[in-house]
Formats: structure tokens, C-alpha cells, sequence
């Protein structure tokens, strides 16, 4: 059955370094999402991705954010200078779009540990 | 803005009984799901409804939807250890698509 896929599945890096959070979603999916969750709390949204252009962004989803999709799989999340709170789950999501609704697919998770 | 509210947050209780999640949404949304997550991993698409009255049902769980209420349910039936995790309710948003996520449930049964 296809699959979201995240790498790496944990990140440590240190306060003001770049991260780039990979993922490969599933290859007939047309949307790509990313969400994050801090330990024990609720999903936040990020930002959505389509047709090679982010469609919607959150709050969250500032400038030291970046999303890309290099190639015809990857979908990259690049955070430009990490901050202790950004430490959290980021989990990609993909969805087909049937028309009718959009149901998501999660990816693994990432855990980022900024220190 | 589009709020959803689940409740309640946590719920503890004993095997074999019944007990109902409710996720309360604050505008008009035809299109709800439900996602189960265990501790330290991904989130799984249990239930997609689409329109007022929708029903679906999965071993022991029944999730329904009700627009004009705003309100959508996920019973437990007969509740086992199994079922132990964390439940996410999240509306779709008519305008752009997007998913707005409850807080979650956090549901532990005991044997």
C-alpha cells in the first residue's frame, strides 16, 4: 500500500542552524501538506503546496520558513534558523484531491529536538 | 475563524464499556474526519464523512455527522485495550480546502 515517507525520522540541531525536513509523498498525490505537532498537543498546519506553489500558509509559517519541491517525489521543509521553540513533530501529508473531499495521508514524523 | 472543540480531552475507562467522543465545529462544513494516533507515531485516517447524516462504522467504533448541529460523534463500543490512543477530529474548511484540527482525545481503556 503507498505510504508518506519522512526522513529523518529525528533531527537534533542547534539553536540558529538550518534544518531541511524531507518527505516523499505518495506518487499519485497532486497536494502536500506540512503540519507540526509539539509533544502532547494539538496538529498546527503549516502550509499546503500545489501545482509546484503554496496554496494556503498559517501563521506559524513565517519567513524562516520555506517549502520546495525539488524534484518530481521530494517535498522539503527548510526552517533557515532554528529556534528552541521549534522544537516539535513535523509531519508531511498528502492528499489526492478526489473533488469531493481531500482526505490527508500522514507521513512518519520527523522529530525536532533544537537545542 | 473555524474553531473546533473536542471533548472531553481525556477519557479513562474500564474494557467492555461504551463511551462517545464529541468534536462541535463553529461554521458551516460538509466534510469531517477522524484520525487515531499512538503515542510517538503518525496519524491514521480512520473515518471520512462527507454530508449531514453520514454514518460509518469500523469494528468498534461509529462516527457520525450532523452539519446542522455542527456536532460530530465517534462512539465506542464494547471498548478493548487496543483501542487506546489519541482521536483527532478535523472540519474541512469549505473556503480553501484546508484541515482544522480539534485538540484531540486522549483515550486510555484498562483491562
Amino acid at each position: 500500500e503507498p505510504e508518506v515517507t519522512q526522513t529523518p525520522s529525528h533531527q537534533v540541531t542547534q539553536m540558529g542552524q538550518e534544518v531541511i525536513l524531507r518527505c516523499v509523498p505518495i506518487s499519485n498525490h497532486l497536494y502536500f501538506y506540512w503540519y507540526r505537532q509539539i509533544l502532547g498537543q494539538k496538529v498546527e498546519f503549516l502550509v499546503s503546496f500545489y501545482n509546484n506553489e503554496i496554496s494556503e500558509k498559517s501563521e506559524i509559517f513565517d519567513d524562516q520558513f520555506s517549502v520546495e519541491r525539488p524534484d518530481g517525489s521530494n517535498f522539503t521543509l527548510k526552517i533557515r534558523s532554528t529556534k528552541l521553540e521549534d522544537s516539535a513533530m513535523y509531519f508531511c501529508a498528502s492528499s489526492e484531491w478526489a473533488g469531493l473531499y481531500n482526505e490527508q495521508f500522514f507521513g512518519p514524523g520527523t522529530r525536532l529536538t533544537v537545542l | 475563524e473555524l474553531k473546533v472543540e473536542q471533548n472531553p480531552l481525556f477519557l479513562s475507562m474500564q474494557e467492555g464499556k461504551n463511551y462517545t467522543i464529541y468534536c462541535n465545529y463553529s461554521t458551516t462544513s460538509d466534510r469531517l474526519y477522524w484520525y487515531r494516533q499512538d503515542p510517538g507515531k503518525s496519524l491514521e485516517s480512520l473515518f471520512v464523512l462527507l454530508s449531514n447524516g453520514a454514518v460509518k462504522q469500523e469494528g468498534r467504533l461509529m462516527a457520525s455527522l450532523d452539519t446542522k448541529a455542527r456536532l460530530s460523534t465517534l462512539h465506542i463500543t464494547a471498548a478493548v485495550h487496543d483501542l487506546s490512543a489519541t482521536y483527532f477530529c478535523a472540519v474541512e474548511m469549505d473556503s480553501n480546502y484546508q484541515l482544522i484540527w480539534g485538540a484531540g482525545t486522549k483515550l486510555i481503556i484498562k483491562p
